[in-house]
């Protein structure tokens, strides 16, 4: 499967602390993304990450890539209850049609409890 | 700039009737795809539309199909319902290229009853 799987399903921390959440792939990638959604709605990009970068920051966002070992990393730090969401990282490959696929795994739920 | 916009916003059909869903992409984007979310599968790739022409296609039946239009609205159709299409349906645009984020609507909640 092409999707990245997140890990853990779900996290719960207290407001401040920082909140990491993993995703692993399985295919080569162009690009690897973070989307975020708030219950029942659609998502929102985060960042992107190129296959040839190796970490990328965004306010209180960090995102780490190992190509090697196929997997993402997403930190959030000092985190605040409006942080509660799902999160998504979604590898961005090479679908032969011209054009790149991102395919989606079930999302990291965190819970920031004030 | 208007964001992507889907209607409706909910829906309830009963099993085996038919369903339509709209989707607007964000002006000058022609890239579109259907993304089909559950709480037990997650988001899984419907297909994507480019240019009037889909592009990718994922995983599912022919019941579900799609089409785009020259001013790169996007339509999808399920047809002959069943329970397990009850569903968050959700489009998102892109201008075409390869590296780019996607821009997603709110997406369209389906219930088959």
């Amino acid at each position: 499967s092409q999707q990245g799987e997140e890990d853990p399903q779900a996290l719960s921390i207290q407001e401040g602390e920082n909140a990491t959440m993993n995703c692993s792939y399985k295919t080569s990638i162009n690009n690897l993304q973070w989307y975020r959604q708030n219950s029942g709605r659609g998502l929102v990009h985060l960042i992107l990450i190129r296959s040839n970068e190796r970490e990328k920051h965004s306010g209180r966002l960090r995102v780490t890539l190992d190509t090697s070992k196929k997997s993402s990393s997403l930190l959030i730090t000092a985190s605040r209850a409006a942080d509660t969401a799902s999160y998504f990282c979604a590898p961005s490959w090479d679908s032969g049609a011209g054009s790149y696929q991102l395919t989606f795994g079930k999302g990291t739920k965190l819970s920031v409890i004030p | 700039k208007a964001g992507v916009t889907q209607t409706p916003r909910y829906l309830i059909k009963t099993r085996g009737q038919q369903v339509t869903l709209s989707c607007s992409p964000i002006s000058g984007h022609r890239s579109v795809s259907w993304y089909q979310q559950t709480p037990g599968q997650g988001l899984q790739f419907l297909f994507e539309y480019f240019s009037e022409t889909q592009r990718n296609k994922g995983n599912f039946p022919g019941r579900f199909s799609g089409r785009q239009f020259s001013n790169s609205r996007s339509e999808m159709n399920v047809s002959t319902l069943e329970l397990g299409d009850s569903a968050l349906y959700l489009c998102a645009s892109k201008t075409g290229g390869a590296s780019e984020k996607l821009f997603f609507g709110s997406g369209t909640q389906l219930s088959v009853l």
